[in-house]
């Protein structure tokens, strides 16, 4: 079946830095990728979709300039948390779909989740 | 090892009729287990979740699911299938594997309601 690979599995990192968060298609062209993030106990929440060559759409009340998402290939995403702060530590799932129309296109497929902690 | 089987990939039921989507899960540790839905061009909406309270779960839209620990299992349930319930369904297990959190999701169960 289709693997969506997500890396870092856990990252903890000072304050102030940028953490990048790599989210790969292995077997299959993600022509959209969706970013989601989760906080203890609560259910997860969409951050952006992103069409493969355009700019991401953003969900209201997430910063775009905090979250910057690009995904210039058909199998590669990335989520950089710029300038992380304590209150940016969060659960983070990419989840990805393929052509509307072939067989990855009728579902989403989901990365293991990067756990991030920010000093 | 966790792990998340969804049994049907799709699930056809008339409108009126009762929903059964079934969810088989693998865990170590005492699991949390979701079910989300996700409809056309929308984000993931949890539905419910379990998290070793009632093992009957009550979720949003007149969904409900039942937490089994002898057979492994936690299927989601409606007793009434509303044509706007047609989606993608996803159970998903939260699991803590070393010094990190993942959740696994399972592969998802398109649900066709007929008129």
């Amino acid at each position: 079946g289709a693997v969506v690979s997500q890396h870092p599995s856990w990252v903890i990192c000072k304050s102030g830095t940028s953490v990048k968060i790599e989210c790969r298609s292995l077997d299959f062209q993600a022509t959209t990728m969706f970013w989601y993030r989760q906080f203890p106990k609560q259910s997860l929440m969409l951050m952006a979709t992103s069409n493969e060559g355009s700019k991401a759409t953003y969900e209201q009340g997430v910063e775009k300039d905090k979250f910057l998402i690009n995904h210039a290939s058909l199998t590669l995403s990335t989520l950089t948390v710029t300038s992380a702060h304590p209150e940016d530590s969060s659960f983070y799932i990419c989840s990805a779909r393929g052509p509307l129309g072939s067989l990855w296109g009728e579902k989403l497929f989901f990365g293991s989740g990067t756990q991030l902690s920010v000093l | 090892a966790q792990s998340v089987t969804q049994l049907d990939s799709h699930v056809s039921v008339s409108e009126g009729t009762p929903v059964l989507l079934r969810c088989n899960y693998s865990s170590s540790y005492s699991p949390s287990l979701f079910w989300y839905v996700q409809h056309p061009n929308k984000g993931l909406q949890l539905l419910l979740k379990y998290t070793s309270a009632a093992t009957l779960v009550k979720g949003i839209n007149g969904f409900e699911a039942e937490f089994k620990k002898s057979e492994t299992s936690f299927h989601l349930t409606k007793p009434s299938a509303h044509m706007s319930d047609a989606a993608e369904y996803f159970c998903v297990v939260s699991a803590r594997m070393d010094s990190s959190y993942k959740l696994i999701f399972g592969s998802g169960t398109r649900l066709l309601v007929r008129p």
